[in-house]
């Protein structure tokens, strides 16, 4: 049974570190979601990617956040410097994604649960 | 862009009873409609998800309506159970390379 896997599963940290989370999309998957729960705003998208390119990261605060694809195996998001309010789950999701398709579904990842002190 | 409203943030119920959460979307190109649950903790998981072709579709005790004159879709959760406890979200896609949005979530509690 395929699964999104993310890491670390937990993270603390003090404010102003740096923080990496980490996924690994469904092999065959050609699409990447990030996203940030938070029990004010829900899922959050913050970026999504397609065969690598980023498609879309207006959801992200440029100043300290970063998203990149290093191989199709691999996704990462980048906070530098974190703050308190960085503090929230992070999900990574997967889909197969097309342009106008029938098949939308996206997996969701178990998460990243970062707490930011 | 699309926007999703689900209501009620919160619902209530006895097992046994029924439960009802609904969403409207406003882009009427949207054309894939999921739901997910998501239990304490854990991730969101796919439950059911409909097309635009499709006005209804149902697995065992979860059904979802499509009405895509009015834009709004609903799920509906008969014989519930305290298992159903979870928070359930809407989302709305198929325009953009699998791209959802999501309603803000509906917290269903089961009581025994």
């Amino acid at each position: 049974d395929a699964r999104v896997t993310q890491t670390p599963r937990h993270k603390v940290t003090e404010m102003g570190q740096e923080v990496t989370m980490r996924c690994q999309p469904i092999l065959g998957h050609n699409t990447v979601f990030w996203y940030r729960q938070t029990m004010m705003q829900g899922l959050e998208l913050l970026a999504y990617f397609r065969n690598r390119a980023p498609l879309d990261d207006s959801g992200m605060p440029k100043d300290r956040f970063s998203a990149e694809m290093p191989d199709a195996t691999l996704a990462t998001l980048k906070i530098q410097p974190s703050e308190p309010r960085d503090s929230a789950v992070y999900f990574c999701a997967s889909g197969l994604g097309r342009l106008a398709g029938a098949e939308d579904t996206q997996y969701f990842g178990p998460g990243t649960r970062l707490t930011v002190l | 862009g699309e926007n999703v409203e689900q209501h009620p943030s919160t619902l209530s119920v006895q097992e046994g009873d029924s439960a009802v959460i609904k969403c409207t979307y406003s882009d009427s190109a949207s054309n894939y409609f999921p739901w997910y649950k998501q239990e304490l903790g854990k991730r969101p998981q796919l439950i059911i998800d409909i097309r635009s072709n499709v006005g209804e579709k149902k697995d065992q005790r979860i059904a979802v309506t499509l009405n895509k004159t009015a834009k709004h879709f609903s799920l509906h959760i008969t014989e519930t159970q305290p298992e159903d406890s979870a928070v359930y979200f809407c989302a709305a896609g198929g325009t953009s390379y699998g791209k959802l949005t999501f309603g803000q979530g509906t917290i269903l509690t089961v009581h025994p």
